[in-house]
């Protein structure tokens, strides 16, 4: 069974950059497929923010693209997040999740429980 | 890019009822529609991708159906642990996007 599991900080000062990362169990990254990052602010719907193939390729939401970059650590099965210029408008649940795009529908078929990131100095 | 509406917002129902949520987009995007269950505290979770393919594990009570701007998802008879929000998705193109959502109540 595929697992996922997201880990950073869950408090970030605003202006500073956020780095989370999700570890990945009983599948290699290596593999294939794409590994995405989602947020939901409190109250609100998902944000789709982006995503990175095994290979290095990404794809970023265009609303957010200046301010994220995603990478992948194949030896760690492990893929990141890291947001920059952070303001209270990021203050969400973020969750990572395999995107089967390329393979199937683009579904996320398994996601991690999420990490609650709040935004205050 | 596509945007995405959900019919009802809310919606109050009891165990055993019948239920459809409504998914509509902004453009046509032939199968590319996926819904998921939402809960507090749990990993969301897949429920119908490619618009009717029943995700492995997946309860047959759950079903999908519709193509190009309009989808439903169905659930035959409620279970008490059905009870939670569910979202549709599109990833037919960059940047994926999900529906506003569906609150499901307990009457």
């Amino acid at each position: 069974q595929v697992q996922l599991q997201e880990s950073g900080p869950g408090l970030v000062k605003p202006s500073e950059t956020l780095s989370l990362t999700c570890s990945v169990s009983g599948y290699s990254i290596s593999s294939g497929h794409y590994w995405g990052w989602i947020r939901q602010p409190p109250g609100k719907g998902l944000e789709w923010i982006g995503r990175i193939y095994h290979s290095g390729r990404t794809d970023y939401n265009p609303s957010l693209k200046s301010r994220v970059t995603i990478s992948v650590d194949t030896s760690k099965n492990q893929f990141s997040l890291k947001l920059s210029s952070m303001t209270a408008a990021d203050t969400a649940m973020y969750y990572c999740a395999r995107d089967l795009a390329g393979d199937s529908y683009g579904q996320f078929d398994f996601w991690g429980r999420g990490t609650l990131v709040t935004v205050s100095s | 890019d596509i945007q995405m509406t959900q019919s009802p917002s809310s919606l109050s129902a009891s165990v055993g009822d019948r239920v459809t949520i409504t998914c509509r987009a902004g453009q046509t995007m032939t199968h590319y529609l996926n819904w998921y269950q939402l809960k507090p505290g749990s990993a969301p979770k897949l429920l119908i991708y490619g618009a009717s393919n029943l995700q492995s594990g997946v309860p047959s009570r759950f079903s999908g159906s519709g193509s190009g701007t309009e989808f439903t998802l169905t659930i035959s008879s409620l279970q008490p642990e059905d009870f939670a929000t569910y979202y549709c998705q599109h990833s037919y193109s960059n940047p994926y996007i999900f529906g506003p959502g569906t609150k499901l109540e307990i009457k």
